[in-house]
């Protein structure tokens, strides 16, 4: 069973172009974290975020609780923004469910 | 800017050995835990540990595996007698109390079993 579910699981964009990623949970949280991978796999939190919205740079996450869903978006993309962003949903200080990831690319 | 540091950053391990992964956490977290990837495949929480003991554990979290805070600094998994499917990508992470304060991830832990 899948507690965490992204779409699309690719995702190629030209330069410049706004990006969305989706993430739905069935599992009860908390607390919804957005993470990225590199290829060299190290792992960085962007957001993690209970409510509402949050914004960093060129960044933005939102979840809406009652719907189970959150969304990650990336304005004016680039080439360096090429990685996998992961959600996972669960409670902090307990299990979080990861989802498979989207795996993004960003042509010049 | 504050780090968590993973070491060794590559092992490699005969089967039925044991080994311990070692994480250097952020000095003012309060939560640690570790998570592992096995190549291709997807983040698995393992463990989370908050005041000295473990606060949740997955069901991948046997009696093979444990963790201990052997000193204020360090926080180790050791895995007993591993197996070829213990390969994977360790990651130990740590964050402050609260709910809207995101992790720190270590850069991992490779571990071969041959």
């Amino acid at each position: 069973k899948n507690e965490v579910e992204q779409s699309p699981q690719n995702l190629t964009a030209q330069e410049g172009e706004f990006i969305t990623i989706n993430c739905s949970y069935s599992v009860g949280i908390s607390a919804l974290h957005w993470l990225q991978q590199h290829p060299g796999g190290g792992i960085v939190s962007l957001f993690m975020l209970s409510s509402g919205k949050k914004k960093h740079g060129r960044l933005i996450a939102t979840i809406n609780i009652q719907e189970k869903h959150s969304s990650l978006h990336i304005t004016a993309s680039h080439p360096r923004d090429s990685a996998v962003y992961i959600c996972a949903a669960g409670s902090p200080g307990n299990q979080f469910y990861f989802g498979t990831g989207t795996s993004l690319t960003v042509i010049p | 800017e504050p780090e968590v540091t993973q070491t060794p950053s590559h092992q490699v391990t005969q089967m039925g050995q044991e080994v311990i992964l070692r994480c250097v956490p952020i000095s003012n977290h309060l939560y640690f835990y570790w998570y592992r990837q096995i190549l291709g495949q997807k983040v698995e929480f393992l463990v989370s540990f908050y005041n000295n003991e473990i606060s949740e554990k997955s069901e991948i979290f046997d009696d093979q595996f444990s963790v201990e805070r052997p000193d204020g600094s360090n926080f180790t998994l050791k895995i007993r007698s591993t197996k070829l499917e213990d390969s994977a990508m360790y990651f130990c992470a740590s964050r402050e109390i609260g709910v809207d304060y995101g992790y720190t991830f270590g850069s991992g832990t490779r571990l071969t079993v041959v």
